[in-house]
């Protein structure tokens, strides 16, 4: 069974501060894939990222940075220098994928963290 | 920029009745998928479509819940009677021609069972 854990309910920073919002993940599988989406106020999910299992090497986009540790099964997401419009809930979400190919793409949500951003 | 769209943005039913949510995933996607969200709460998964078929269903989606792609281009939930734990934010996705692509949501449409 799969499982993802965003420990941190809220989170709530001063404009300019620099958060990270962490996600700590379970799977049995090898292959997989880790993904983060932003639910702004108006409700849609935005994709942001998506990481498979085998590419551990950080990214950096703009003010958005992801740190991928396998050893710690963890899928972390900063945001640098945080704007007033990152305010939003975050979710992790997590899918398998297997040679059978009984995997279709499913997505295992975290329960999601609220981030606010005061001016 | 290709989306996925979604119709109604809200719809209101009483309880026992049947609704009907519609999605269009973008054009040249695959795999369909249909998530809810009860207020507050994680998107959770309902179920996955491809090559016009269900290709993988949650608990949540029992023998109330059907989806259909009539088309070539929508793709639409059933619930035939709904309850009222059925209140829910729904979304629609798709993706593109593998199944770990990155899933693209619509806007979602708002159920509220009275």
């Amino acid at each position: 069974a799969q499982k993802v854990t965003q420990a941190q309910t809220e989170i709530s920073v001063v404009e300019k501060e620099d958060v990270t919002l962490d996600c700590v993940y379970e799977t049995r599988d090898t292959t997989y894939y880790l993904f983060w989406y932003k639910q702004p106020p108006s409700g849609e999910l935005v994709f942001l990222i998506r990481r498979n299992s085998f590419d551990e090497q950080n990214e950096i986009s703009g003010r958005y940075s992801w740190n991928f540790q396998k050893s710690t099964s963890s899928f972390n997401f900063t945001i640098t220098a945080s704007q007033v419009v990152d305010s939003a809930v975050y979710f992790c979400a997590l899918s398998y994928y297997n040679a059978g190919g009984t995997s279709y793409g499913k997505l295992t949500f975290g329960q999601g963290t609220i981030l606010t951003v005061h001016p | 920029e290709p989306e996925v769209t979604q119709t109604p943005s809200h719809q209101v039913t009483q309880m026992g009745q049947e609704v009907i949510l519609r999605c269009v995933p973008i054009s040249n996607h695959l795999y369909f998928y249909w998530y809810r969200q009860i207020l507050g709460q994680k998107v959770e998964f309902l179920v996955s479509f491809y090559n016009n078929e269900i290709s993988e269903k949650s608990e949540i989606f029992d023998d109330q819940f059907s989806v259909e792609r009539p088309d070539g281009s929508n793709f639409t939930l059933k619930i035939r009677s709904t309850k009222l734990e059925d209140s829910a934010m729904y979304f629609c996705a798709s993706s593109g021609i593998s199944s770990y692509n990155e899933q693209f949501f619509g806007p979602g449409t708002r159920l509220t069972v009275l």
